[in-house]
């Protein structure tokens, strides 16, 4: 595997579910992101993790869950969620923050498209 | 705060056509400024950057942008649209001066290449 992978790829869930997204990233970076992207809304972003530690969040409601293991995992545990949160959810890593010679560039995984019943 | 913006949230031009997406930011201080594409049901892959080095920046499948200080202004252009070129395309910057150097995203712009 190359890059960032995210899995599942889709997903369905009722509201009462519990469910978790993953995602890996095998480029060495200590940086680590949860978007979500909904339709006709701008990307919207929601966690940031910094070698391990959570460094941003951004007013995200506490049925959305994240856990960084390590810097290479990003898990994204839902619960209860709402018909509203269905939206593609999308990875990203970077090098790290705040170093200027990574300008912060973001690779970014495929997402898992959620849908919530 | 850092904000981007990106004018017309629908762009179409017919093959062959010149491509022109646009993207004006709002910042004092000149930041890092990057254009991503989307294609349908896939994540976002980085088509070029700005750094503070050439004002001209080259990216890859032929798009290329300008920075434009003067009219805080960073469009994504290419002089042949092919049909392969339909996707969402996004502009983000960051802000050099912001120690997290967090990207800021627009709210993108979908292209779509008539045959």
């Amino acid at each position: 595997e190359t890059g960032v992978t995210q899995t599942p790829r889709h997903l369905v869930m009722g509201m009462t579910n519990k469910k978790s997204l993953k995602c890996e990233q095998h480029l060495g970076h200590n940086a680590m992101y949860w978007y979500k992207q909904s339709a006709k809304k701008p990307l919207e972003l929601m966690f940031v993790y910094n070698f391990k530690e959570q460094t941003e969040n951004n007013s995200v409601p506490s049925r959305f869950s994240p856990e960084c293991p390590n810097s290479s995992h990003l898990f994204l545990h839902l619960h209860t969620l709402q018909p509203e949160d269905s939206a593609l959810y999308l990875c990203a890593s970077s090098q790290d923050l705040g170093t200027e010679s990574s300008y912060n560039e973001q690779f970014f995984g495929p997402g898992t498209r959620l849908t919530v019943l | 705060a850092q904000s981007v913006t990106q004018l017309g949230s629908h762009v179409s031009v017919s093959e062959g056509a010149l491509v022109l997406l646009r993207c004006n930011y709002s910042s004092s201080v000149p930041p890092y400024l990057f254009w991503y594409v989307q294609y349908p049901n896939q994540g976002l892959q980085l088509l070029l950057k700005y750094t503070s080095a050439a004002t001209l920046v080259k990216g890859i499948n032929g798009f290329e942008a300008e920075f434009k200080k003067s009219e805080t202004s960073f469009h994504l252009t290419k002089p042949s649209a092919h049909m392969s070129d339909a996707a969402e395309y996004f502009c983000a910057v960051s802000d050099p001066m912001d120690s997290s150097y967090k990207l800021i995203f627009g709210s993108g712009t979908r292209l779509l290449v008539r045959p």
